[in-house]
Protein backbone atom coordinates (compact mmCIF):
# COMPACT_ATOMS: atom_id res chain seq x y z
CA UNK A 1 0.00 0.00 0.00
CA UNK A 2 1.17 3.83 -0.01
CA UNK A 3 1.92 3.92 -3.77
CA UNK A 4 2.26 7.48 -5.32
CA UNK A 5 2.76 7.77 -8.89
CA UNK A 6 3.45 10.63 -11.06
CA UNK A 7 3.09 11.41 -14.71
CA UNK A 8 4.61 11.95 -16.92
CA UNK A 9 8.15 10.81 -15.70
CA UNK A 10 9.86 12.88 -17.95
CA UNK A 11 8.91 16.33 -20.29
CA UNK A 12 10.58 18.12 -22.38
CA UNK A 13 9.23 20.93 -23.84
CA UNK A 14 10.25 24.60 -25.01
CA UNK A 15 10.62 27.89 -23.21
CA UNK A 16 7.68 30.23 -22.74
CA UNK A 17 5.26 26.64 -22.48
CA UNK A 18 3.48 25.63 -19.68
CA UNK A 19 4.08 22.03 -18.36
CA UNK A 20 1.19 20.27 -15.81
CA UNK A 21 2.97 17.38 -13.48
CA UNK A 22 0.22 15.38 -11.71
CA UNK A 23 0.82 13.74 -8.62
CA UNK A 24 -1.70 10.57 -7.47
CA UNK A 25 -1.92 8.50 -4.07
CA UNK A 26 -3.11 5.57 -5.75
CA UNK A 27 -4.75 3.28 -2.48
CA UNK A 28 -5.02 6.09 -0.01
CA UNK A 29 -6.59 9.62 0.28
CA UNK A 30 -4.20 12.15 1.04
CA UNK A 31 -5.48 15.79 2.64
CA UNK A 32 -2.03 17.18 2.06
CA UNK A 33 0.20 16.57 -0.59
CA UNK A 34 3.69 18.35 -1.39
CA UNK A 35 6.07 19.27 -3.64
CA UNK A 36 9.66 19.15 -3.52
CA UNK A 37 11.99 20.49 -6.28
CA UNK A 38 15.45 18.64 -6.64
CA UNK A 39 18.28 20.41 -9.12
CA UNK A 40 21.50 17.93 -10.06
CA UNK A 41 23.42 16.61 -7.31
CA UNK A 42 21.52 18.75 -4.94
CA UNK A 43 18.98 17.81 -2.19
CA UNK A 44 15.24 18.20 -2.24
CA UNK A 45 13.87 21.48 -1.11
CA UNK A 46 10.28 21.54 -0.62
CA UNK A 47 8.52 24.27 -2.57
CA UNK A 48 5.03 24.29 -1.42
CA UNK A 49 2.51 21.97 0.95
CA UNK A 50 -1.07 21.60 -1.45
CA UNK A 51 -4.44 21.32 0.64
CA UNK A 52 -7.25 19.86 -0.48
CA UNK A 53 -9.96 22.00 -1.37
CA UNK A 54 -7.66 25.29 -0.32
CA UNK A 55 -5.27 27.20 -1.16
CA UNK A 56 -1.71 25.81 -1.22
CA UNK A 57 1.10 27.37 1.19
CA UNK A 58 4.51 28.20 -0.78
CA UNK A 59 7.80 28.17 0.60
CA UNK A 60 9.79 31.18 0.76
CA UNK A 61 10.95 32.25 -2.67
CA UNK A 62 8.92 29.84 -4.44
CA UNK A 63 6.84 31.70 -7.44
CA UNK A 64 3.58 31.20 -7.04
CA UNK A 65 2.10 32.29 -10.09
CA UNK A 66 5.26 30.54 -11.92
CA UNK A 67 4.28 26.90 -10.48
CA UNK A 68 0.12 26.91 -9.80
CA UNK A 69 -0.74 24.30 -7.27
CA UNK A 70 -4.42 22.30 -7.55
CA UNK A 71 -5.33 19.57 -4.97
CA UNK A 72 -9.08 19.54 -6.09
CA UNK A 73 -9.03 15.86 -4.85
CA UNK A 74 -7.86 13.54 -1.95
CA UNK A 75 -6.24 11.78 -4.44
CA UNK A 76 -4.80 14.29 -6.98
CA UNK A 77 -2.54 17.21 -6.81
CA UNK A 78 -1.21 19.24 -9.93
CA UNK A 79 1.69 21.40 -10.40
CA UNK A 80 2.05 23.48 -13.24
CA UNK A 81 5.24 25.18 -14.62
CA UNK A 82 4.13 28.16 -16.68
CA UNK A 83 5.80 30.15 -19.18
CA UNK A 84 8.69 27.18 -18.29
CA UNK A 85 12.71 28.70 -18.73
CA UNK A 86 15.61 26.61 -18.76
CA UNK A 87 16.23 27.53 -15.15
CA UNK A 88 13.04 25.33 -14.35
CA UNK A 89 14.13 22.42 -15.87
CA UNK A 90 14.46 20.05 -12.43
CA UNK A 91 13.43 17.24 -11.21
CA UNK A 92 10.11 17.20 -9.36
CA UNK A 93 9.51 15.45 -7.10
CA UNK A 94 5.81 14.94 -5.05
CA UNK A 95 4.67 13.34 -1.59
CA UNK A 96 1.15 12.30 -0.02
CA UNK A 97 0.43 12.37 3.47
CA UNK A 98 -2.75 9.85 4.17
CA UNK A 99 -5.03 11.47 5.83
CA UNK A 100 -5.76 9.06 8.63
CA UNK A 101 -2.15 9.13 10.09
CA UNK A 102 -2.00 11.06 13.14
CA UNK A 103 1.89 11.65 12.70
CA UNK A 104 3.55 13.28 9.72
CA UNK A 105 4.74 10.42 7.64
CA UNK A 106 4.56 11.37 3.76
CA UNK A 107 5.02 8.53 0.76
CA UNK A 108 6.79 9.88 -2.56
CA UNK A 109 6.39 9.41 -5.64
CA UNK A 110 9.32 8.92 -8.41
CA UNK A 111 9.40 12.21 -9.72
CA UNK A 112 8.73 14.11 -12.61
CA UNK A 113 12.45 15.54 -14.73
CA UNK A 114 11.45 18.50 -16.45
CA UNK A 115 14.39 19.56 -19.05
CA UNK A 116 12.92 23.38 -21.05
CA UNK A 117 14.85 23.84 -24.07
CA UNK B 1 13.98 26.83 11.63
CA UNK B 2 14.84 23.19 11.56
CA UNK B 3 17.83 21.67 9.63
CA UNK B 4 19.86 18.73 8.89
CA UNK B 5 23.23 18.65 8.15
CA UNK B 6 24.85 15.31 6.80
CA UNK B 7 28.41 16.05 7.02
CA UNK B 8 30.11 13.76 4.45
CA UNK B 9 29.02 14.85 0.79
CA UNK B 10 31.20 11.32 -0.23
CA UNK B 11 32.50 8.27 0.98
CA UNK B 12 33.95 5.37 -0.23
CA UNK B 13 33.44 1.77 1.11
CA UNK B 14 34.86 -1.40 0.04
CA UNK B 15 32.38 -3.88 -0.42
CA UNK B 16 32.05 -6.13 2.51
CA UNK B 17 32.94 -3.48 4.61
CA UNK B 18 30.70 -1.96 7.50
CA UNK B 19 29.27 2.05 6.73
CA UNK B 20 28.44 4.17 8.71
CA UNK B 21 26.91 7.67 7.51
CA UNK B 22 26.24 10.83 9.86
CA UNK B 23 23.53 12.75 10.31
CA UNK B 24 22.57 15.65 12.69
CA UNK B 25 19.45 17.64 12.87
CA UNK B 26 18.68 20.65 14.18
CA UNK B 27 14.48 20.90 15.90
CA UNK B 28 12.99 22.79 18.68
CA UNK B 29 10.86 20.12 19.10
CA UNK B 30 9.98 16.09 18.96
CA UNK B 31 11.50 15.03 15.55
CA UNK B 32 10.33 12.23 13.28
CA UNK B 33 13.44 11.03 11.44
CA UNK B 34 14.27 9.53 8.01
CA UNK B 35 16.73 7.86 5.71
CA UNK B 36 15.74 7.47 2.75
CA UNK B 37 18.10 6.24 -0.26
CA UNK B 38 17.89 7.49 -4.50
CA UNK B 39 19.40 5.37 -7.06
CA UNK B 40 20.59 7.55 -10.13
CA UNK B 41 17.50 9.03 -11.94
CA UNK B 42 15.28 7.38 -9.41
CA UNK B 43 12.59 8.60 -6.57
CA UNK B 44 12.94 8.06 -2.69
CA UNK B 45 12.59 5.04 -1.30
CA UNK B 46 12.08 4.83 2.40
CA UNK B 47 15.26 2.82 4.43
CA UNK B 48 13.88 3.78 7.94
CA UNK B 49 11.98 5.99 9.87
CA UNK B 50 12.01 6.70 13.49
CA UNK B 51 9.00 8.81 15.45
CA UNK B 52 8.77 7.06 18.87
CA UNK B 53 9.88 4.40 20.98
CA UNK B 54 13.54 1.86 20.93
CA UNK B 55 16.44 4.52 19.67
CA UNK B 56 17.80 1.84 17.47
CA UNK B 57 15.54 1.34 14.41
CA UNK B 58 16.04 -1.70 12.12
CA UNK B 59 15.16 -0.76 8.29
CA UNK B 60 15.01 -2.43 4.94
CA UNK B 61 18.24 -4.09 3.03
CA UNK B 62 19.84 -4.58 6.14
CA UNK B 63 20.38 -1.02 7.67
CA UNK B 64 19.60 0.49 11.00
CA UNK B 65 19.56 4.01 12.30
CA UNK B 66 20.60 4.96 16.14
CA UNK B 67 18.47 8.23 17.52
CA UNK B 68 21.07 9.94 19.95
CA UNK B 69 18.82 12.61 21.31
CA UNK B 70 21.93 13.82 23.47
CA UNK B 71 23.70 14.06 20.32
CA UNK B 72 20.90 15.03 17.81
CA UNK B 73 22.05 12.50 15.66
CA UNK B 74 20.75 9.94 13.64
CA UNK B 75 22.98 8.07 11.80
CA UNK B 76 22.94 5.23 9.18
CA UNK B 77 24.60 2.14 9.46
CA UNK B 78 24.97 -1.57 7.76
CA UNK B 79 27.40 -3.65 8.73
CA UNK B 80 28.27 -5.13 5.24
CA UNK B 81 28.09 -3.12 1.79
CA UNK B 82 26.91 -4.27 -0.94
CA UNK B 83 27.78 -2.76 -4.74
CA UNK B 84 23.72 -2.37 -5.12
CA UNK B 85 24.46 0.06 -2.09
CA UNK B 86 25.56 2.60 -4.01
CA UNK B 87 23.64 5.54 -4.09
CA UNK B 88 22.79 8.78 -2.81
CA UNK B 89 21.39 8.62 0.54
CA UNK B 90 19.07 11.12 2.21
CA UNK B 91 18.52 11.97 6.07
CA UNK B 92 15.39 14.26 6.61
CA UNK B 93 13.73 15.68 9.65
CA UNK B 94 10.03 16.70 9.88
CA UNK B 95 7.90 17.35 12.96
CA UNK B 96 5.88 14.39 14.80
CA UNK B 97 2.54 15.80 14.55
CA UNK B 98 0.87 16.19 10.95
CA UNK B 99 -1.04 18.69 12.05
CA UNK B 100 0.29 21.23 10.75
CA UNK B 101 1.30 19.45 7.67
CA UNK B 102 4.75 20.76 7.39
CA UNK B 103 7.00 19.36 5.01
CA UNK B 104 10.34 17.58 5.67
CA UNK B 105 13.38 18.99 5.58
CA UNK B 106 16.21 17.34 3.81
CA UNK B 107 20.04 16.96 4.37
CA UNK B 108 22.08 17.37 1.21
CA UNK B 109 23.01 14.03 0.84
CA UNK B 110 25.93 11.78 1.38
CA UNK B 111 27.02 10.06 -2.20
CA UNK B 112 28.05 6.24 -1.15
CA UNK B 113 30.73 4.94 -3.70
CA UNK B 114 31.58 1.25 -3.60
CA UNK B 115 34.89 -0.11 -4.48
CA UNK B 116 35.23 -4.18 -5.27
Amino acid sequence: GAVVSQHPSWVICKSGTSVKIECRSLDFQATTMFWYRQFPKQSLMLMATSNEGSKATYEQGVEKDKFLINHASLTLSTLTVTSAHPEDSSFYICSARPWRESYNEQFFGPGTRLTVL
Amino acid sequence: AQSVTQPDIHITVSEGASLELRCNYSYGATPYLFWYVQSPGQGLQLLLKYFSGDTLVQGIKGFEAEFKRSQSSFNLRKPSVHWSDAAEYFCAVGPYSGGGADGLTFGKGTHLIIQP
